[in-house]
């Protein structure tokens, strides 16, 4: 069964803290795509990043960096200096087939403290 | 680029009473999806639309909720009649046809529902 656990339900910081939320996943096919999305406040899901199974390097954008790891069957995901505008409930999503549908986490939900 | 439109954005009801959603996705996205998600938690799929074909609706609880995308584009979304555990926040996310790859899904800015 496909399956992603995000063990972190809350997560606080102070503003400029690095923090790193972690995702755990579980599949039987190869060929699998792991997504992480923002849901700020306001309620809309951001895309952030995809990883195809088959690509393992890792992935830094200005402050934010992801881990994945299939040994660990891992894709953890880094705030570097994190800022009160991080704020927000990060899920992690897994997919498996052509288009497919998204397996999302139960959320990480990060709050930056000023 | 306009993103995914959905209205209303805000809907209250009383329990057994009908509703409607209604999605746009991004213009030139052959895929669609209605995701439910329930107050802390993930959202999970509901119903993925090809076009206008259903390729999964395997969570769809069909005997009350339904959805069509006539002409491939616009979606509604209907819960006939409406339940206190339909209280939820109801995505619609689309992406350019993923023949080979799971694409990138873009979501809008939900429905809240309250069934009261």
């Amino acid at each position: 069964a496909q399956k992603v656990t995000q063990a972190q339900t809350e997560i606080s910081v102070v503003e400029k803290e690095d923090v790193t939320l972690d995702c755990v996943y579980e599949t039987r096919d190869t060929t699998y795509y792991l997504f992480w999305y923002k849901q700020p406040p306001s309620g809309e899901l951001v895309f952030l990043i995809r990883r195809n199974s088959f690509d393992e390097q890792n992935e830094i954008s200005g402050r934010y960096s992801w881990n994945f790891q299939k040994s660990t069957s891992s894709f953890n995901f880094t705030i570097t200096a994190s800022q009160v505008v991080d704020s927000a409930v990060y899920f992690c999503a897994l997919a498996w087939n052509q288009g497919g549908k998204l397996i999302f986490g139960q959320g990480t939900e990060l709050s930056v403290k000023p | 680029e306009a993103g995914v439109a959905q209205s209303p954005r805000y809907k209250i009801i009383e329990k057994r009473q009908s509703v409607a959603f209604w999605c746009n996705p991004i213009s030139g996205h052959a895929t669609l999806y209605w995701y439910q998600q329930i107050l802390g938690q993930g959202p999970k799929l509901l119903i993925q639309f090809q076009n206008n074909g259903v390729v999964d609706d395997s969570q769809l609880p069909k005997d009350r909720f339904s959805a069509e995308r006539l002409k491939g584009v616009d979606s509604t979304l209907k819960i006939q009649p409406a339940k206190l555990e339909d209280s939820a926040v109801y995505l619609c996310a689309s992406s350019l046809s993923g023949k080979r790859d799971a694409l990138e899904q873009y979501f809008g800015p939900g429905t809240r529902l309250t069934v009261t």
